[in-house]
């Protein structure tokens, strides 16, 4: 169902800048993409949500292409608290309901 | 206090028990989901109801039986639990009906094993 690819895993340091890319080449013009993360032994945190521009709030920026085939969610500086794992979603209507479908995600780790 | 608490937080039991989740929103939302999320770690939506009227019905098994005595309530009931059924099971809520802007709200699970 998920129709977003995203690389398995990625590292990065605590108070750096973090990219997390994903790939949604099939995007529809009426589709959201949203973010999720789910820290370990938690459910899963919405993040963000965009449909074509760019968008900030307190946890994160999603950067979406100009195409929307794209797009990025940044955390601005990492914490060791942001280790998880982080969905890129695309909400639009499958078979008559608009569903929450989740990928495989990324597993983001955060070292000191 | 917790917006979607869900209990019991873990459940084990024996293959062919019936058992029951429970699962309460106190953010004055009309929408709530249960999910499955299996060994391999793939979240998906089993339910949904709003306003206690059942909106989304997957491909599940017709021993699962969700029930929502009211808007702040789903509970999901097994009956005739197998193995397979072992799994971390979310409920989550939104404000509105499902749609392409809603945000979900999740809990924080029940790890169900069946023995």
């Amino acid at each position: 169902d998920a129709k977003t690819t995203q690389p398995n895993s990625m590292e990065s340091n605590e108070e750096e800048p973090v990219h997390l890319p994903c790939n949604h080449s099939t995007i529809s013009g009426t589709d959201y993409i949203h973010w999720y993360r789910q820290l370990p032994s938690q459910g899963p945190e919405y993040v963000i949500h965009g449909l074509t521009s760019n968008v900030n709030n307190r946890m994160a920026s999603l950067a979406i292409a100009e195409d929307r085939k794209s797009s990025t969610l940044i955390l601005h500086r990492a914490t060791l608290r942001d280790a998880a794992v982080y969905y890129c979603i695309l909400r639009g209507l499958i078979q008559g309901a608009q569903k929450l479908v989740f990928g495989q995600g990324t597993r983001l780790t955060i070292n000191p | 206090d917790t917006a979607v608490s869900q209990t019991p937080k873990y459940l084990v039991t024996q293959m062919g028990n019936d058992k029951s989740i429970k699962c309460e929103q106190n953010l004055g939302h009309d929408t709530m989901y249960w999910y499955k999320q299996d060994s391999k770690k793939f979240l998906k939506i089993m339910f949904s109801y709003n306003n206690k009227e059942l909106i989304i019905n997957e491909t599940v098994p017709n021993r699962f039986s969700p029930k929502s005595p009211d808007k702040a309530h789903l509970n999901l009931h097994i009956n005739s639990l197998e193995l397979g059924d072992s799994a971390v099971y979310f409920c989550a809520s939104s404000f509105g009906l499902p749609a392409t802007n809603e945000k979900l709200f999740f809990g924080s699970g029940t790890q169900l094993s069946v023995l």
